[in-house]
């Protein structure tokens, strides 16, 4: 079946960077995109950018500008997020999300990482 | 950037009863191809969210009947004809038309 799998919760000081992978399952990876989006504890979802496993293009939310870099490895259908300078409100957990080409729609998503960046 | 309204923020439903939720967009979502670019998601506890409604009122793959969207331009409902226990969590609505893309604040419908 159609799986998206991430890699596990990171601990990280301001300042530094993380790097979250999403791999993929079930489907012909580059026949698709991925999306980020992350949650905040207790808050809502927050889209975060999106790349097309197709041809590597990418769409990234204007607040993430400068910080944040997706990128895709077809040959392991993986996926990557990094997110550089970290803050204490980038906290959150990230979800990747197949996003359906010219659909726009996410799915599946991916169970989850946890982020924190605590000093 | 696009400002998504969800009404109420949280419901609480007897099983067996009907519920709605509303979205709505600070710009029209209706794009120049003629669809409409509003989605509808269910984060269910402890759970990364699921799709349920795509392009306003198409419910997505093994989603029950019982769920409904309906709306245009920039006035958006989500409808559950009868709840069941398994539709507790957080609903939103998001939009794709404009970058960055948005979701509502979340509804979340508990039972009684």
């Amino acid at each position: 079946q159609v799986q998206l799998v991430q890699s596990g919760a990171e601990v990280k000081k301001p300042g530094a960077s993380v790097k979250v992978s999403c791999k993929a399952s079930g489907y012909t990876f580059t026949s698709y995109g991925i999306s980020w989006v992350r949650q905040a504890p207790g808050q809502g979802l927050e889209w975060m950018g999106w790349i097309s496993a197709y041809n590597g293009n990418t769409n990234y939310a204007q607040k993430l500008q400068g910080r944040v870099t997706m990128t895709t490895d077809t040959s392991t259908s993986t996926a990557y997020m990094e997110l550089r300078s970290l803050r204490s409100d980038d906290t959150a957990v990230y979800y990747c999300a197949r996003l359906e080409l010219g659909m726009d729609w996410f799915d599946p998503w991916g169970q989850g990482t946890l982020v924190t960046v605590s000093s | 950037d696009i400002v998504m309204t969800q009404t109420p923020l949280s419901l609480s439903v007897t099983p067996g009863q009907p519920a709605s939720i509303s979205c709505k967009s600070s710009q029209s979502l209706l794009h120049s191809d003629g669809k409409t670019y509003l989605y509808w998601y269910l984060q269910k506890p402890g759970q990364p969210p699921q799709l349920l409604i795509y392009e306003v009122s198409n419910r997505f793959s093994g989603v029950p009947d019982r769920f409904s969207g309906s709306g245009s331009g920039t006035d958006f409902t989500l409808k559950i004809s009868r709840v069941e226990a398994e539709d507790v969590g957080v609903y939103y609505c998001m939009q794709s038309i404009q970058l960055p893309w948005t979701f509502g604040q979340g509804t979340k419908v508990e039972i009684k």
